[in-house]
């Protein structure tokens, strides 16, 4: 069975300190993975995936997550965190051999707080 | 990325009472999904919805407590039935396109669902 695990139910960091959501996956074939972010009172964004190739991954606001098969994690990353970045961070996996049915596991999500 | 639009954003309903939330894409989209996101919670998938059929229901989840309809390819609509206080929750769409990003899922910004 698919499972995403967030060990962190909240995160704290300073402004301008690089920050760290944790994110470990299980699934029965190749991954495809996700990061979202939640603003209070908005939907989910769509941050950044991993689906295959280099195991760094770029994407939005200048958020990057690492892909590291050997310890099924996708951690994600921001080398410099910013109060307006504050939100719930939700990692989600899909089990690439899943076909069309696009089923979207999630985790139990990470709020981050960055304070001034 | 596809726009995404619900209708209501919000509503407050009896017990024993229905809604219907709408969910809109500007463009023709291959899958749209339902989840919902109970209070504090992370994201659980309800269904998909099929164009032009019935749609396919995850474990727990049953078509006479939430019918789902997926006319065309671009709109979708999820009730919920017989409503009691547990199934107040955000209720979100998701569509997935087809060809180069067909396995990342975009979100609408919910529909937030209070059941006396």
């Amino acid at each position: 069975a698919q499972s995403v695990a967030q060990p962190e139910d909240q995160v704290n960091v300073a402004e301008g300190n690089p920050l760290t959501v944790k994110c470990t996956y299980s699934v029965s074939g190749n991954p495809y993975l996700f990061w979202y972010v939640q603003y209070p009172n908005r939907g989910l964004q769509f941050l950044l995936k991993y689906i295959t190739g280099d195991n760094l991954v770029k994407g939005s606001y200048g958020f990057e997550a690492e892909f590291n098969k050997s310890q099924t994690s996708f951690h994600l990353k921001k080398p410099s965190a910013l109060v307006s970045d504050s939100a719930l961070y939700f990692c989600a996996v899909r089990d690439a051999g899943s076909g069309n049915t696009g089923k979207l596991i999630f985790g139990q999500g990470t709020t981050l707080q960055v304070k001034p | 990325s596809a726009v995404i639009s619900q209708k209501p954003s919000r509503d407050i309903c009896q017990r024993g009472t229905s809604l219907t939330i709408q969910c809109q894409v500007d463009s023709q989209v291959t899958m749209m999904f339902w989840y919902r996101q109970q209070p504090g919670q992370s994201l659980t998938l309800i269904a998909t919805a099929n164009q032009g059929s019935e749609a396919t229901y995850e474990s727990g989840f049953v078509i006479d407590k939430f019918p789902i309809s997926r006319p065309n390819l671009t709109f979708s609509t999820l009730t919920v039935s017989n409503m009691s206080p547990e199934d107040s929750s955000i209720y979100l769409c998701s569509v997935s396109r087809q060809a180069q990003d067909r396995e990342t899922q975009y979100f609408g910004p919910g529909t937030r669902l209070l059941v006396l």
